[in-house]
């Protein structure tokens, strides 16, 4: 069975620096890339990068270049999301998600990891 | 940036046909997915390539996408399909969601 497995929930304070992690089984793991997707509390998803971690090719929404680093661990079947400054609009859901080179979409998803940034 | 629109709630009886909508310039050009989420569970995809549907995924799900619009289509609605419903295409190697329909089944 293919499955993405993500970290558990994290609390944090603003100003704090923080990496998820998201790891693959039952596939080929260096074979697809991996999407970070957001979701804000009552809001809608939002695609933050990709990354193939067969070469650690890595895209990043606009949106979202400078604000995060993803990265992968191939040997372990990891990839990663970081933040070095948290902020409290950072507060969200973060999933990943598998993307089938040269498919459209994203299946299967992991459960994804709730991050609270507070003071 | 490409926006995709989508209505931000639609009502359906149980056992009819709901129809939710997904616009974007010259999204027929593109391929759309659609995904479906429920209250505290992560996204699950019911149709790719505008048409197609994943193993496991009812029948009663559909899909189609044309001009500027890609419809979710959902026959015979059940209380199950009670949920958030989420568009996706991809523009200049960004992936994109759209905001989002709240599905009701009353």
């Amino acid at each position: 069975e293919v499955q993405l497995v993500q970290s558990g929930a994290e609390v944090k304070k603003p100003g704090e620096s923080l990496k998820i992690s998201c790891k693959g089984s039952g596939y080929n793991f260096t074979n697809y890339w991996i999407a970070w997707v957001r979701q804000r509390p009552g809001k809608g998803l939002e695609c933050m990068g990709i990354i193939y971690p067969g070469d650690s090719d890595t895209r990043y929404n606009p949106s979202f270049q400078g604000q995060v680093t993803i990265s992968a661990d191939k040997s372990i079947n990891t990839a990663y999301l970081q933040w070095s400054t948290l902020k409290a609009s950072d507060t969200a859901i973060y999933y990943c998600a598998r993307h089938t080179p040269g498919a459209f979409w994203f299946d299967p998803w992991g459960q994804g990891t709730l991050v609270t940034v507070s003071s | 940036s490409y926006e995709l629109t989508q209505p931000p709630s639609v009502s359906v009886s149980p056992g009819q046909t709901a129809s939710i909508t997904c616009s974007g310039d010259k999204l027929g050009n593109k391929y759309a997915s659609w995904y479906q989420q429920k209250p505290g569970q992560s996204p699950v995809l019911v149709i790719y390539q505008d048409t197609r549907r994943p193993s496991g995924i009812p029948e009663r799900f559909s899909g189609s996408n044309s001009g500027n619009t890609a419809t979710l289509t959902i026959s015979g609605t059940q209380a199950m399909d009670e949920a958030d419903y989420y568009c996706q295409a991809w523009d200049s190697n960004t992936a994109v969601f759209g905001g989002g329909t709240k599905l009701t089944v009353l």
